[in-house]
């Protein structure tokens, strides 16, 4: 009964190639996200869903692109991965609701580029 | 854009009350502040949430003054699972103009 679970859990690729991480939501939020933590543990949100429409673009390189095929899924796709994407990512979830913004976190995809 | 900055650690010893702030000086009306806790390999996990005066729930209190520039999470009586790292969130959880920044985060190591 995982609340937000994101597969895979690790990843280990190679320069340029391109990747997806998924990420799916069972409590019925409106808005999804994905945050990238590096290696100094700073976290920065990437994107935010609202039923299906962006909502947050905070300057990620277009080579990352999100795709939410519907309310529970917000996966995170990356082309021609580069050495400095290695970080761990996070998807997040939250109720759309006025003023109020609790987010429940996924366990994290550890993406390491080579 | 409300940028938040906090102490990159502190130290602690079980039983002791923490206190960890964090400085929001631009701060934004709509803005709420949220506090989140992070162990290694995990998501953060919240823990508190308020936009002026004192919250307080099973866990934590928040203490904001009134001009809101700042905020004080309160952990009483912490123990050694309390060791983790604390982060300060400041933003507004509706509209489009839903901007979220995350402080640096605060490394607490509670010690027997």
């Amino acid at each position: 009964d995982t609340a937000v679970s994101q597969t895979p859990k690790y990843l280990v690729t190679q320069m340029g190639n391109d990747k997806s991480i998924k990420c799916e939501q069972n409590l019925g939020h409106d808005t999804m996200y994905w945050y990238k933590q590096d290696s100094k543990k700073f976290l920065k949100i990437m994107f935010s869903y609202n039923n299906k429409e962006l909502i947050i673009n905070e300057t990620v390189p277009n080579r990352f692109s999100p795709k939410s095929p519907d309310k529970a899924h917000l996966n995170l796709h990356i082309n021609s991965l580069e050495l400095g994407d290695s970080a761990v990512y996070f998807c997040a979830s939250s109720p759309w609701r006025e003023g109020m913004n609790e987010q429940f976190f996924g366990p994290g995809t550890r993406l390491t580029v080579l | 854009l409300a940028k938040t900055t906090q102490p990159i650690s502190m130290d602690s010893y079980e039983g002791q009350e923490v206190n960890i702030t964090c400085s929001h000086n631009n701060i934004a009306t709509n803005d709420y502040i949220t506090w989140y806790q992070q162990f290694p390999s995990q998501g953060p996990r919240f823990i508190i949430q308020g936009y002026k005066t004192k919250v307080t729930n099973e866990v934590a209190s928040l203490f904001i003054p009134a001009d809101r520039k700042s905020s004080t999470l309160s952990l009483p009586r912490v123990s050694l699972s309390d060791t983790a790292v604390y982060y300060c969130l400041v933003g507004d959880g509706g509209g489009a103009t839903n901007k979220l920044i995350f402080g640096t985060g605060t490394l607490l190591a509670v010690q027997p």
